[in-house]
C-alpha cells in the first residue's frame, strides 16, 4: 500500500457521461498530481494542485476538471465523455518542498471504461 | 520542451540474464531522473533516481548512472528474476521547474521467463 488511496478503481460509463474520480494522497504530502495512463499516448500528466492551489497543467481537455479540497484530497472530473477517454487515471502525492518534493508516490489507479 | 526516449519492448529475458534498458532525454540545465516500476495490475513505485551528474542510483540490484554528456539513464541488472517482470519508465523531473511534475517515457515491458 502506496498510503495513496484512489476510489473508484474501475468505472464503466456510456459516452456523454460525467464521473468523478477521487484521490487522497499520503499523510503529510500537500501535492497532488493526475495522470492518463492510454495505450497509444503512455503517460500524460495532466495537473498539479499544491495545498488547494493549482501549481502546474499539462495535456489536460477543458472538459477535465480537477480540484484540491482542504483536508487535501482531490477530485477530477470528467464530462462528455468520448470513447477515447477509456484510460487508467493515476493520482500521486509528493512531499513538501525541499524534502524529497520530485520523489512521487502513485495510487493503483483507476481504471475507466467508456462504452 | 523536455522529453524521454526509452527502447521499445517488450523484452523477453531469461531467468539471470542481464538486463539493460535504454533511456535516453532532452532537456535544459540538470534535471532530476527517475526510473518508476509497474508491476501487473498495479500504480507505478519509485525504483532509483539520481539528481546529478555522475550519479548512480540503485535498488533492489536494479543500477542507472546519470551521464550528462551522453544524456542518458540506462537501466541496468545483473541477473534478472521471473518477479521482475513489469513495466519500467524513465522519467525526468525539470531542472527549472517549481513544481514536482515528472516527463515520462514510454514505457518497457519486461518479461522474464523461467
Amino acid at each position: 500500500d502506496s498510503g495513496v488511496t484512489q476510489t473508484p478503481k474501475h468505472l464503466i460509463t456510456a459516452t456523454g457521461q460525467r464521473v468523478t474520480l477521487r484521490c487522497s494522497p499520503r499523510s503529510g504530502d500537500l501535492s497532488v498530481y493526475w495522470y492518463q495512463q492510454s495505450l497509444d499516448q503512455g503517460l500524460q500528466f495532466l495537473i498539479q494542485y499544491y495545498n488547494g492551489e493549482e501549481r502546474a497543467k499539462g495535456n489536460i481537455l477543458e472538459r477535465f476538471s480537477a480540484q484540491q479540497f482542504p483536508d487535501l484530497h482531490s477530485e477530477l472530473n470528467l464530462s462528455s465523455l468520448e470513447l477515447g477517454d477509456s484510460a487508467l487515471y493515476f493520482c500521486a502525492s509528493s512531499a513538501p518542498a525541499g524534502s524529497g518534493a520530485n520523489v512521487l508516490t502513485f495510487g493503483a489507479g483507476s481504471r475507466l471504461t467508456v462504452l | 520542451g523536455d522529453s524521454v526516449t526509452q527502447m521499445e519492448g517488450p523484452v523477453t529475458l531469461s531467468e539471470e540474464a542481464f538486463l539493460t534498458i535504454n533511456c535516453t532525454y532532452t532537456a535544459t540545465g540538470y534535471p532530476s531522473l527517475f526510473w518508476y516500476v509497474q508491476y501487473p495490475g498495479e500504480g507505478l513505485q519509485l525504483l532509483l533516481k539520481a539528481t546529478k551528474a555522475d550519479d548512480k542510483g540503485s535498488n533492489k540490484g536494479f543500477e542507472a548512472t546519470y551521464r550528462k554528456e551522453t544524456t542518458s539513464f540506462h537501466l541496468e541488472k545483473g541477473s534478472v528474476q521471473v518477479s521482475d517482470s513489469a513495466v519500467y519508465f524513465c522519467a525526468l523531473s525539470p531542472f527549472s521547474s517549481n513544481t514536482g511534475k515528472l516527463i515520462f517515457g514510454q514505457g518497457t515491458t519486461l518479461q522474464v521467463k523461467p
